[in-house]
């Protein structure tokens, strides 16, 4: 059963730091992985989406790279500002035998903080 | 106008009452999924449908029954809502294939006393 891992649960940096949010999973035959950002009270939004064939993706401060062998990721936030704080939530697709019927597994999130 | 849209937002309601969540999308996905979120727990899967007639149990799906009306419509439903049940509710839609991506709701907080 895949199983995926967030750590730290939380996070409080200051603004402007750089930082690095960590997922990691137990099973690495996954289609991709995809990073979420939840507001308190909203939906989850996505931020970036990783195949399994790719190593890294870029989004404007954010990057997600995917080490699939070792299963983990990682998001890194660059110059953080306050408007980043939010929970921060990896999800997998596990590569069931060739089939997909797009189960995520989700981890359970790392909560940001990010002070002026 | 969001693409996935949910109705209600908040619900409050007593053990034993029958409840229906509903979703509609406005992509054309063919899939649609439903999931439960509970602190600590991250979000698991109820549900999903893969067109309007495939419905298929996820991982948490005792208690809960769902309806695939059209394409673009799928409802969630508590038979005899029990408090355990209280949680944050998502839809969510995507198209056919595994790379795709999903796309949320905004969510439903059900709170059942």
């Amino acid at each position: 059963k895949q199983e995926v891992t967030q750590i730290p649960a939380a996070l409080s940096v200051p603004e402007g730091e750089n930082l690095v949010l960590n997922c990691s999973f137990t099973d690495s035959a996954i289609y991709n992985l995809q990073w979420f950002r939840q507001d308190p009270g909203k939906g989850l939004t996505s931020l970036l989406l990783i195949q399994s064939s790719q190593r890294e993706q870029t989004s404007g401060r954010l990057n997600a790279s995917l080490d699939k062998s070792s299963g983990r990721s990682t998001l890194y936030i660059a110059a953080s500002q306050p408007g980043d704080s939010a929970t921060y939530l990896c999800a997998v697709k596990l590569n069931a035998g060739g089939t997909s019927y797009g189960k995520l597994t989700f981890g359970q999130g790392t909560i940001l903080t990010v002070h002026p | 106008d969001a693409d996935v849209t949910q109705t209600p937002r908040n619900r409050i309601t007593k053990t034993g009452k029958r409840i229906m969540l509903e979703c509609s999308q406005t992509k054309g996905h063919d899939r649609m999924y439903w999931y439960r979120q509970d602190p600590g727990l991250g979000l698991r899967l109820i549900y999903y449908s893969f067109d309007v007639k495939d419905i298929n149990k996820g991982e948490i799906s005792d208690g809960y029954s769902v309806s695939r009306q059209a394409q673009a419509k799928f409802s969630l439903s508590l038979e005899s809502a029990i408090p355990n049940q209280t949680a944050l509710y998502f839809c969510a839609s995507s198209v056919w294939g595994p790379y795709n991506e999903q796309f949320f709701g905004p969510g439903t907080r059900l709170t059942v006393l």
